[in-house]
């Protein structure tokens, strides 16, 4: 059973803010969310985590609302190297990766 | 900053053949994890150590074994080479202190 849902795919143009919902209805307590960017045939790289309300780092924010059954994933004026999978993941100890969403960036 | 290696890059076996992939985690971390990513798939996770020790499993076939070495850095060593092991290799390492998990850039294995 998928721990998380997100979209399969996302369109946007250059200069957009994207916004990714993931939805993590069974999140355990002790569980984080973390987000993980993968370019074609590179390891995943490590965006931003967070445990509740929001967290902001350089490249993206994180908002997880309080009871935790979803989070959004929000990328500030993407540009086309923001194109993209995105994982949502729960990580616990090891990270299970379902199918991640494929956001394509356009000029 | 230093980030998490793996060796070689590329890899091109027959079937049947063996092959020994490496990765050299992140200094100060104990934790490694290996990853399978198939064509057009998404990661599964194969199996993880802490402190040189197996710490979980995933979905690695038992033709697969690896170990954590003293150092840290670990081995995923794969027997009988079969087609469908062609897939892209990743090696993540994460502290105690920190749950994140680190990626390294991969092993591309190609089953001829």
């Amino acid at each position: 059973l998928a721990k998380t849902t997100q979209p399969i795919s996302m369109d946007s143009y250059e200069g957009q803010e994207v916004n990714i919902t993931c939805s993590h209805n069974n999140i355990a307590t002790n569980d984080y969310i973390t987000w993980y960017q993968q370019f074609p045939s590179q390891g995943p790289r490590f965006i931003i985590q967070g445990y509740k309300t929001k967290v902001t780092n350089e490249v993206a924010s994180l908002f997880i609302p309080a009871d935790r059954k979803s989070s959004t994933l929000s990328l500030p004026r993407v540009s086309l190297s923001d194109t993209a999978v995105y994982y949502c993941l729960l990580n616990d100890y090891k990270l299970s990766f379902g199918a991640g969403t494929t956001v394509t960036v356009r000029a | 900053a230093a980030g998490v290696i793996q060796s070689p890059r590329h890899l091109i076996k027959e079937k049947r053949e063996t092959a020994t992939l490496k990765c050299y985690p992140i200094p100060r971390h104990d934790t490694v994890y290996w990853y399978q990513q198939g064509p057009g798939q998404d990661p599964q996770f194969l199996i993880s150590f802490y402190e040189k020790m197996q710490s979980d499993k995933g979905s690695i076939p038992d033709r697969f074994s690896a170990q954590q070495f003293s150092d840290y850095h670990s081995e995923l060593n794969m027997s009988s080479l079969e087609l469908g092991d062609s897939a892209l290799y990743f090696c993540a390492s994460r502290s105690r202190s920190k749950n994140i998990q680190y990626f390294g850039a991969g092993t591309r294995l190609s089953v001829l």
